[in-house]
């Protein structure tokens, strides 16, 4: 079974600085894809970095980086220079191929907030 | 380009009460994926379907039932609403090509059940 643990349930950070989220998984799936998420308290969910099993190098998307760890089975994600709108849920998943569907799991969520 | 719609965007059913929740994305996804989401966590897979016609269950499918007659829409019956029921439900798709299959989140439905 795919498991995906995320232990922080709270985070603060000063506004400017660096932030790391953990994220670890579990599979036994070869091939996989690991993807963040942020839900700002509008709610909608928003798409913000993906790390395939085979890629590698580390993804980056702006300000996000991925710090993969395939050997340790973790996906955490790195937020550079934090700014006041990145307070929000984040949410680690990841997805696994089930007869060529694409299954996902999701983990608990982070709440970060981000301190003036 | 609306990207993917869900209506209604807040609901309360009474016990026993059935509705639908709607879904309809414009991007031409073949994959459509409904998730519960109940307070402090994170997302649930109650059905998906890979394309028109062909639906599977999701880790909660239980008192759920859905159809995919066209790739545009996904619709998720309730029936005999129950207040474990209540939570906000996402609907989702993703394009079948495509190096990393991100999902693009409709805006959510808020369902109480009293």
């Amino acid at each position: 079974a795919q498991k995906i643990t995320q232990t922080q349930p709270g985070m603060f950070v000063q506004e400017k600085e660096a932030v790391t989220l953990d994220c670890t998984y579990d599979t036994s799936d070869q091939s996989y894809g690991l993807f963040w998420y942020k839900q700002p308290s509008s709610g909608e969910m928003i798409f913000l970095i993906y790390q395939g099993s085979y890629d590698e190098q580390n993804a980056t998307e702006g300000r996000y980086s991925l710090n993969f760890q395939k050997a340790r089975k973790s996906a955490n994600l790195v937020i550079s220079a934090s700014q006041l709108g990145d307070s929000a849920m984040y949410f680690c998943a990841m997805r696994r191929a089930s007869g060529g569907s694409y299954i996902p799991t999701f983990g608990r969520g982070t709440s970060l907030i981000v301190h003036p | 380009n609306a990207g993917v719609t869900q209506t209604p965007k807040f609901r309360i059913l009474k016990i026993g009460q059935s509705m639908t929740l709607q879904c309809t994305q414009d991007m031409n996804h073949n994959y459509m994926y409904w998730y519960r989401q109940d307070p402090g966590m994170g997302l649930k897979l109650i059905y998906y379907s890979v394309g028109a016609g062909i639906t599977d269950k999701g880790e909660v499918p239980n008192g759920y039932n859905v159809s995919r007659s066209t790739t545009e829409d996904f619709p998720l019956r309730l029936e005999l609403a129950a207040p474990s029921q209540t939570s906000v439900y996402f609907c989702a798709s993703r394009e079948t090509s495509g190096r990393g299959g991100e999902q693009f989140f409709g805006p959510g439905t808020r369902l109480t059940v009293l």
